[in-house]
């Protein structure tokens, strides 16, 4: 299987903390992509990094890319209770039309 | 600004029944998507459509099948619901397969008793 693994699979922190979460994958990657979903609803794209490229910045969002390694890591800055949510690292893999999604991450960001 | 919405967004089937999945996207995106998502197992592929008049199986296709109706609509029918098809359906669109984001709808959930 391509797909990736997220780790931690929960993290718990409070407002204003960094909440950091790894994707791991096994096979040569065109993409990376971050997606977050909040309880009972679908999944809203947060950002999108590309292979050639090793860092990227949305906000309060960094992401990081090791090709090296097969890693990727997404930074929260000074979380809020409205980033609670699970977070899913998808990849876009060499020769493959479709993404592969990850397990996901589930932050709760505590008031 | 509908995006992508899914119909219904919950259904109980007994056994062996069977439904049609409904879903159409507002974006002009040219690849469309079905996934399952069950606990602990993430997103799975069930089929996608990578343009108009295309179809092709993805990681868990069996018991399913699909129609790319036109470029805004895609269907997922279960023809002989059984309980291991129970899970929340996520219908998705992008610009491109692949490379694109998708925007994804706010699922349906069944249920197969």
């Amino acid at each position: 299987s391509q797909q990736g693994e997220e780790d931690p699979q929960a993290l718990s922190i409070q407002e204003g903390e960094n909440a950091t979460m790894n994707c791991s994958y096994k096979t040569s990657i065109n993409n990376l992509q971050w997606y977050r979903q909040n309880s009972g609803r679908g999944l809203v794209h947060l950002i999108l990094i590309r292979s050639n490229e090793r860092e990227k910045h949305s906000g309060r969002l960094r992401v990081t890319l090791d090709t090296s390694k097969k890693s990727s890591s997404l930074l929260i800055t000074a979380s809020r209770a409205a980033d609670t949510a699970s977070y899913f690292c998808a990849t876009d893999h060499l020769g493959y039309s479709t993404l592969t999604f990850g397990k996901g991450t589930m932050l709760l960001v505590s008031p | 600004n509908a995006g992508v919405t899914q119909t219904p967004k919950f259904q109980v089937l007994k056994t062996g029944q069977s439904m049609t999945l409904q879903c159409a996207q507002d974006m002009n995106h040219n690849s469309m998507y079905w996934y399952r998502q069950d606990p602990g197992m993430g997103l799975r592929l069930i089929y996608y459509s990578a343009s108009e008049g295309t179809t092709d199986k993805g990681e868990v296709p069996n018991g399913y099948n699909v129609s790319r109706l036109n470029k805004r609509e895609f269907s997922l029918r279960l023809e002989s619901a059984a309980p291991s098809q129970t899970s929340v359906y996520f219908c998705a669109s992008s610009e491109f397969p692949g490379t694109s984001p998708l925007h994804f709808g706010n699922g349906t959930r069944l249920t197969v008793t």
